[in-house]
């Protein structure tokens, strides 16, 4: 199993332009969730999804939007990039919609982007 | 709301030395814990997963407790070596609403 995959690595934008990070997961795992981290502000949910056709907001979902139209698949979409989304995000998968004491998040490695 | 605080921010400790990293959270509905590991620049990597019933895991040199009606965690590193520096993550699942929160980390240094 690949686990989870993110692409690209690194992505550098100027304000106002669009672009999507990619995230897969082999694990046919239900559930799939985007977060960003921020220097002193920990890991924050930005949107998650229970299932294919299920999404959700998370913490600070302002300025993003995700679909989930496989199981796989859960790529998160930058409308409009500002400055303030520079930032490090992660896509995680866990096994089932509502979580348990043995579900265990699996975290892709993170892509970089800059927005200047 | 859950919130989750670790303490401290930062440690450096010298080579061998015994530590252990702390973790708080304020809602004891909650599946499990884990603890996370981050090289600079890099992903995170699962160490212990503790589940709300029980009340502590080991792996290797790493054991971490829980003790959930006070709502805290211990991570206890024995014999810490320079390798073990990074940056140490606790996370909580909680049963009410099934997302993972995490607190903002402890950066280790281990100084040979």
């Amino acid at each position: 199993n690949a686990g989870v995959t993110q692409t690209p690595k690194f992505q550098v934008l100027k304000t106002g332009q669009s672009m999507t990070l990619q995230c897969a997961q082999d694990m046919n795992h239900e559930y799939m969730s985007w977060y960003r981290q921020d220097p002193g502000m920990g890991l924050r949910l930005i949107h998650y999804s229970v299932g294919a056709g299920i999404t959700d907001q998370g913490e600070v979902p302002n300025g993003y939007n995700v679909s989930r139209s496989t199981t796989e698949d859960f790529p998160l979409r930058l409308l409009s990039a500002a400055p303030s989304q520079t930032s490090v995000y992660f896509c995680a998968s866990r096994l089932s919609a509502a979580g348990g004491p043995r579900d265990t998040q699996y975290f892709g490695p993170g892509t970089r982007l800059t927005v200047l | 709301k859950q919130e989750v605080t670790q303490i401290p921010a930062a440690l450096s400790v010298p080579e061998g030395e015994n530590l252990v990293l702390n973790c708080s959270f304020t809602d004891s509905a909650i599946y499990n814990l884990q603890w996370f590991r981050q090289d600079p620049g890099k992903g995170l990597t699962s160490l212990l997963l503790i589940q709300s019933s029980q009340r502590e895991q080991t792996s290797g040199r790493l054991n971490a407790s829980l003790d959930k009606s006070s709502g805290r965690s211990t991570l206890y590193i024995a014999a810490s070596q320079p390798g073990d520096s990074a940056t140490y993550l606790c996370a909580v699942s909680s049963s009410n609403t099934g997302k993972l929160i995490f607190g903002q980390g402890t950066t280790l240094q281990v100084k040979p």
